[in-house]
């Protein structure tokens, strides 16, 4: 199975402030079509994950700009600028180019 | 909107089954796959697998076949799995995710605690 991890494993950040969060595969993620699946989700204290960015850099419906995706191959990089107190919570990534899907073990945001 | 309504908790005794649902509704639910995702307590998440609503055809991971069984009702909009043989380590939130791109949106969740 493809093993992403992610480090750091927590962040502690200031409001306003901009974290970045990786997340490296053990193979490649560029799927025989060309694409990469990579993706990442936010899950926030007591609440199921959502989507935030799919396929390494596009933006879900409704996600401000302050989030964005960037990355190739196997190394993978989740950024939010200006942060704010609804951006708390847990980050995973996924990716789904190989079978299993599997996710990242998590990276969690929290305010210094 | 795009909703997943997933039944509720389940306190289950080992060795036994549950089956729990997932009801989709907001779009024309033969259109995307239905995924499952295991979460253990204060733990990452692990991806069970698929049900394609349309055709029936699944894809299970490895290591939830012979755990994991999916199966669908297209007349209620209403996805199931069904977890046989329970034990203590299946004791997690299980979700059900669905749409187009990837998991786009995810249900509620179901805690099912496996004890005696």
């Amino acid at each position: 199975d493809v093993v992403l991890t992610q480090t750091p494993v927590s962040l502690l950040i200031s409001l306003g402030g901009q974290a970045s969060i990786s997340c490296r595969s053990s193979q490649s993620l560029v799927h025989s079509n060309g694409n990469t699946y990579l993706h990442w989700y936010l899950q926030k204290p007591g609440q199921s994950p959502q989507l935030l960015i799919y396929q390494v850099s596009n933006r879900f419906s409704g996600i401000p700009d302050r989030f964005s995706g960037s990355g190739s191959g196997t190394d993978f990089t989740l950024k939010i600028s200006r942060v704010e107190p609804e951006d708390l919570g847990v980050y995973y990534c996924l990716q789904r180019t190989h079978n299993p899907w599997t996710f990242g073990g998590g990276t969690k945001l929290e305010l210094k | 909107q795009v909703q997943l309504q997933q039944s509720g908790a389940e306190l289950v005794k080992p060795g036994s089954s549950v089956k729990m649902s997932c009801k989709a509704s907001g779009y024309t639910f033969t259109t995307y796959y239905i995924y499952w995702i295991k979460q253990r307590p204060g733990q990452g998440l692990e991806w069970i697998g698929r049900i394609g609503p349309g055709s029936g055809d699944t894809n299970y991971n490895e290591k939830f076949k012979g755990k994991a069984t999916f199966t669908v009702d297209k007349s209620s909009s209403t996805a199931y799995m069904q977890l046989s043989s329970l034990t203590p380590e299946d004791t997690s939130v299980y979700y059900c995710a669905s749409g187009a791109v990837a998991l786009d949106y995810w249900g509620q969740g179901v805690m099912v605690t496996v004890s005696s």
